[in-house]
C-alpha cells in the first residue's frame, strides 16, 4: 500500500499571501488529521476530517481552513500568511475507530517571508 | 493547556544505556496511549500503543510502563543505540466524541557512541 503523500514538499511564501496544502491518505482510511510542528512546541493539532466533515478542531485561527473530498483526500489553507506560519505541516490518516494509530505524511515545510 | 505532559525535552544517553521518557495526563477519558518516533526529514510513525488495562507492554528493546493511578506512562529503550536518535512523541486517544488524539511536546533523544 502506498503511503501517505503530502504535496508540495516546500514551499516558500510571503507575507500575506494564501497557500493550499494537499494531502492523500492511505487507500481505505477515511480519517485525515492535520498538524502544525514547530520548534519547541510540538505537534499542535489543526483538525480532522472523517468522510468529508471537520470532526475535531484545535485552537488555531479562522485563518486555518481545510476540506476534504469525497475520495478522502484532503487540502488545507491558510490565508493571509503571517511570518509565525513557518512550520513543518503534517498531515495523517487513520482507519475508523483506530485514531490513535495514525500514519503521518512527510509533511510540506512552509517558510513565510 | 497542555493534556499531555512530557518530559524531558532532550536527552542524550550513551550507547548501550536506558532511555527514560516520561509521561503525565489529567484527563481520565483517554483509552490509548500511543508513542510516536520521528526522524529528521520524516514523519512520526507509531511506536507502540499501550491500553490503560495493561501495565507493561514490550516490542523488542522498547518498552512502555503504565501507572494507572498515577496517571503517568513512560518508554524505556534498552541498549540504546545511535539509530535510535530521533525525537519521540508520547500521545493519548480520548474515547469519547471523535476520539481526539493530543501528543506531547515531544523528547529529542541524542544516543551518542
Amino acid at each position: 500500500k502506498a503511503g501517505v503523500t503530502q504535496t508540495p514538499r516546500y514551499l516558500i511564501k510571503t507575507r500575506g499571501q494564501q497557500v493550499t496544502l494537499s494531502c492523500s491518505p492511505i487507500s481505505g482510511h477515511r480519517s485525515v488529521s492535520w498538524y502544525q510542528q514547530t520548534p519547541g512546541q510540538g505537534l499542535q493539532f489543526l483538525f480532522e476530517y472523517f468522510s468529508e466533515t471537520q470532526r475535531n478542531k484545535g485552537n488555531f485561527p479562522g485563518r486555518f481552513s481545510g476540506r476534504q473530498f469525497s475520495n478522502s483526500r484532503s487540502e488545507m489553507n491558510v490565508s493571509t500568511l503571517e511570518l509565525g506560519d513557518s512550520a513543518l505541516y503534517l498531515c495523517a490518516s487513520s482507519l475508523a475507530g483506530r485514531s490513535y494509530e495514525q500514519y503521518f505524511g512527510p509533511g510540506t515545510r512552509l517558510t513565510v517571508t | 493547556q497542555q493534556q499531555v505532559k512530557q518530559s524531558p525535552q532532550s536527552l542524550i544517553v550513551q550507547k548501550g544505556g536506558i532511555s527514560i521518557i516520561n509521561c503525565a495526563y489529567e484527563n481520565t477519558a483517554f483509552d490509548y496511549f500511543p508513542w510516536y518516533q520521528q526522524f529528521p526529514g520524516k514523519g512520526p510513525a507509531l511506536l507502540i500503543a499501550i491500553r490503560p488495562d495493561v501495565s507493561e507492554k514490550k516490542e523488542g528493546r522498547f518498552t512502555i510502563s503504565f501507572n494507572k493511578s498515577a496517571k503517568q506512562f513512560s518508554l524505556h529503550i534498552m541498549d540504546s543505540q545511535p539509530g535510535d536518535s530521533a525525537t519521540y512523541f508520547c500521545a493519548a486517544r480520548d474515547a469519547g466524541g471523535y476520539q481526539k488524539v493530543t501528543f506531547g511536546i515531544g523528547t529529542k533523544l541524542q544516543v551518542i557512541p
